[in-house]
């Protein structure tokens, strides 16, 4: 059974703090993205990584950093985190960017 | 610039009856499409898909519709059962064996979402 873990279902955070979202696969995928969902506006890539060490920006990647050290590993990090980042966040994986991804459970981050 | 739109935020349907979920999109380099279900609280998990050399396909209670010439595809959902409320999430993509990262439509697009709600 294929699995995507996420470190986290809930978190609270202050503004300002550094937050880490671990997300690790069991199926040996190359490519792992991160998504944040809001109500109206859907799935939004924040970043993608297709090998490890390798990374590219989605279409909202101001605030927010990714580490791939291992291929079963993507980190999303909130280097400062704000209000507006306040999310469902989720970790995906694939064996090609443009197919049907495997989701995590997803992580709801508030930001106090 | 929404890529791939549902503008229906919200669809009620009587168990029993046919949920009918839509989907549009603008970029004509997208090649396949792909519809996903997610329930609160939960990933969302892949339910089917359709490539652009196809008109419809199957998959039990649920099939997809495309219509290239209108860039538009459809989720039909027969019988419908309390069971598939959730929130259904179109997406598209330049093809699903892609590699030339950096590209448009390298990656899925996703759509903001219909929720279904199935009354018994």
């Amino acid at each position: 059974d294929v699995k995507v873990t996420q470190s986290s279902r809930y978190l609270v955070k202050r503004t300002g703090e550094k937050v880490f979202l671990e997300c690790v696969q069991d199926m040996d995928h190359e490519n792992m993205f991160w998504y944040r969902q809001d109500p109206g506006l859907g799935l939004r890539l924040i970043y993608f990584s297709y090998d490890v060490k390798m990374k590219e920006k989605g279409d909202i990647p101001e605030g927010y950093s990714v580490s791939r050290e291992k291929k079963e590993r993507f980190s999303l990090i909130l280097e400062s985190a704000s209000t507006n980042q306040t999310s469902m966040y989720l970790c995906a994986s694939s064996i090609s960017p443009g197919t049907s991804s495997y989701f995590g459970p997803g992580t709801r981050l508030t930001v106090l | 610039d929404q890529q791939v739109k549902q503008n229906s935020p919200s669809l009620s349907v009587q168990e029993g009856r046919i949920s009918i979920l839509n989907c549009d999109y603008t970029n004509s380099m997208f090649d396949y499409f792909l519809w996903y279900k997610k329930y609160p609280a939960e990933g969302p998990t892949f339910l089917i898909s359709i490539s652009s050399i196809k008109d419809k396909n199957e998959d039990g209670r649920f099939t997809v519709f495309l219509n290239k010439s209108a860039k538009h595809l459809s989720l039909h959902i027969v019988p419908s059962q309390p069971g598939d409320s959730a929130v259904y999430f179109c997406a598209a993509s330049g093809g699903p064996f892609l590699k030339n990262y950096g590209g448009a439509t390298n990656k899925l697009i996703f759509g903001t979402g219909t929720l279904l709600a199935v009354q018994p």
